[in-house]
């Protein structure tokens, strides 16, 4: 069965300090790979996308950064961590791209001070 | 840039009561899921609707299509206390994208 695995569960960072948050997909190929933001309580913002290794679309200029360095592996960063950097992370895969099911990761709690 | 706003933000009702979301955007969407996130966790997909229109059951939930393919609602039926989540409504404009909506938190009381 598929499962995904994304860490860490929470961190806590200090403003301009770099970060990197880890992805990984079992159980499947060629997954479609997603990285959102989200604030307490509300929607989910997109913030890349990818189709295959090394292949990454970004939604929103930022400081942020994202990379695929193999199929099954998604790697948010950032050089320098901002107070508005902080949020919920999730990472989420699906296949085929046309519509269907997302499945995401329990999520990393990031709190930049 | 597409948006999906949904409505109402917060919901707090008695069990046994019925609700309505509403999730409305001015683009076109080949298809739109909603999700339910409980805190700490990942949204879990509970349905997809892709034809205009359409209207799916999943137990005491129904989902409805726009039939310009624009909106959505979800209708709950006689609300239970593990209905309490947070809904979210994701847009597909073409492929690989899902844009999702603003988020509505329903609360619902014993």
């Amino acid at each position: 069965s598929q499962t995904i695995h994304q860490w860490p569960a929470t961190l806590v960072q200090p403003v301009g300090s770099p970060l990197s948050l880890e992805c990984t997909v079992e159980g499947t190929s060629n997954p479609n790979l997603y990285w959102y933001r989200q604030a307490a309580g509300r929607g989910l913002q997109l913030l890349f996308y990818s189709v295959g290794i090394g292949q990454i679309s970004s939604e929103v200029p930022q400081n942020l950064s994202a990379s695929r360095p193999q199929d099954r592996q998604f790697i948010l960063s950032s050089k320098k961590l901002l107070l508005s950097d902080s949020g919920f992370y999730l990472c989420a895969w699906g296949v085929g791209g046309g519509g269907e099911k997302l499945f995401f990761g329990s999520g990393t709690q990031l709190s930049v001070l | 840039t597409q948006l999906l706003e949904q409505s109402p933000q917060f919901l707090s009702i008695q069990e046994g009561e019925n609700l309505t979301v509403y999730c409305n955007s001015s683009s076109v969407f080949s298809s739109l899921q909603w999700y339910r996130q409980e805190p700490g966790e990942g949204p879990v997909l509970l349905v997809t609707v892709v034809t205009g229109g359409e209207v799916k059951k999943l137990k005491r939930l129904t989902f409805q299509f726009g039939d310009a393919r624009k909106d959505s609602s979800l209708h709950i039926t006689a609300a239970q206390p593990g209905d309490t989540g947070l809904y979210l409504c994701a847009g597909v404009p073409g492929t690989y994208k899902y844009i999702f909506g603003t988020g509505t938190r329903l609360k619902v009381l014993a």
